[in-house]
């Protein structure tokens, strides 16, 4: 079946613009996290979406990071007025939500985002 | 506060020859630990993890890992090293029934 897909693979843009980062997730599952991932880092956490919960935005590092899930599937991170500290890779992951803890989640490929 | 370091950013073995990359955490309670592999061009995938019980756990492609709390370590292991298990490798802890907190990684060369 078809895994956890992201779009772009790569974007390229200047600081000061907006970008919007996709993030399609394995049918079914009911979680869906974003990670950021800068050169050299581990993946940093920056929200989580759990069915009609309130999302967990507590890793996002500024308001100029937002982002969007509708329903259970597709989610949309937004970073206004980009800047060169926000190059990285930002990845998406999905995953069952059950009553076991930590359940597996399944890592898209990421959006490589360079700001010039 | 709860951290994972991950000593060594590469780590090079010949073919054949023992693998061994190294974690350690902080944790005020007893952890949930992970290790994820990333292949080149391909997303994170789980290798194995570390809830409660045995404390020597098996993961996929012959990889095991043995949690020791006296040394707050989570080592991952693999007797003999192939060319595909060249990739990037992360440890991670889990900080509440859904965060992880990763380390920041180690990239494993196998030498032919």
């Amino acid at each position: 079946g078809a895994g956890v897909s992201q779009s772009p693979s790569n974007k390229v843009t200047e600081k000061g613009k907006d970008v919007e980062l996709r993030c399609d997730p394995i049918s079914g599952h009911t979680a869906l996290y974003w990670y950021r991932q800068r050169l050299g880092q581990g993946l940093e956490f920056l929200i989580y979406f759990q069915g009609n919960s309130a999302p967990d935005k507590s890793g996002l590092p500024s308001d100029r990071f937002s982002a969007e899930r509708t329903g259970e599937s597709v989610s949309t991170l937004t970073i206004q007025r980009t800047q060169q500290e926000d190059s990285a890779v930002y990845l998406c992951a999905s995953s069952t939500h059950g009553a076991g803890l930590y359940n597996e989640q399944f890592f898209g490929p990421g959006t490589r985002l360079t700001v010039l | 506060a709860q951290s994972v370091t991950q000593l060594g950013s590469h780590v090079s073995v010949s073919e054949g020859a023992l693998v061994l990359l190294r974690c350690n955490y902080s944790s005020s309670v007893p952890p949930y630990l992970f290790w994820y592999v990333q292949y080149p061009n391909q997303g994170l995938q789980l290798l194995l993890k570390y809830t409660t019980g045995a404390t020597l756990v098996k993961g996929i492609n012959g990889f095991e890992a043995e949690f020791k709390k006296s040394e707050t370590s989570f080592h991952l292991t693999k007797p003999s090293a192939h060319m595909s298990d060249a990739a990037e490798y992360f440890c991670a802890l889990g900080e509440s029934s859904y965060k992880l907190i990763f380390g920041s990684g180690t990239r494993l060369l196998v030498r032919p």
